[in-house]
């Protein structure tokens, strides 16, 4: 199986970083995805580690290390529309992606 | 841009009554899935899909059901609505191709309330 675990709330002000964590139990790990779902929305996919290091999008980036069973998706220059729910998922051998319980970030002015 | 269609959006019936929530997708992806989630809280695979005639349970037991006869159509239908079954359904599909990297198109979801 797989469990996946996120902080359930982060808040951070307007143009500030913020950087969500993960943490992961799987029986066989392929990569660490990130979904972003506002409020009453559909998830939208953010990223994508299939390897460790850092992967860039933007003013969004994640990060994986596989010894550590370890991800964050790190936001830079905040935005009000940042404020969101974003989960971690892994996929299984059968690519069924399990998601974390989400982290929901709250931006202030 | 996604092309993935959900009716309805908002769902309002009473205990015993029989639904069908609607899932269309244009992109011709061979992979649909079918999630449940709460407000707030984590997604559930229910259901999914790896082609025309392919139907799986997902990690969460569902009393729901599903059929995938062509391959933009995935609908669930739920034979005697409980209260229980109150909550947001979400559809997604995937393209089908590799790990991981295989992105998955959510829906806009139906909420559904049952009286």
């Amino acid at each position: 199986g797989q469990s996946l675990e996120q902080p359930s709330e982060v808040t951070a002000v307007e143009g500030a970083i913020v950087q969500i964590n993960c943490t992961y139990q799987t029986s066989g790990f392929y990569g660490l995805s990130w979904y972003q779902q506002h409020d009453g929305g559909a998830p939208t996919f953010l990223s994508y580690n299939g390897l460790d290091g850092l992967e860039e999008t933007g003013r969004f980036s994640s990060f994986l290390s596989r010894s550590d069973s370890y991800g964050y998706l790190l936001l830079q220059e905040l935005q009000m529309k940042d404020s969101a729910s974003y989960f971690c998922a892994a996929p299984n051998a059968g690519n069924m992606l399990t998601f974390g319980g989400g982290t929901r970030l709250m931006v202030k002015p | 841009e996604a092309d993935i269609y959900q009716t309805p959006r908002y769902l309002v019936i009473g205990t015993g009554k029989k639904i069908t929530l609607e899932c269309s997708q244009t992109m011709g992806h061979d992979k649909m899935y079918w999630y449940q989630q709460d407000p707030g809280m984590e997604l559930h695979l229910i259901h999914y899909s790896y082609g025309v005639n392919s139907t799986e349970k997902g990690d969460l037991s569902s009393e729901s059901t599903v059929s995938r006869i062509r391959t933009e159509h995935f609908p669930l239908t739920l034979e005697s609505a409980r209260p229980s079954h109150t909550s947001q359904y979400l559809c997604a599909s995937s393209e089908g191709e590799g790990k991981g990297t295989d992105t998955q198109y959510f829906g806009p979801g139906t909420r559904l309330t049952v009286l």
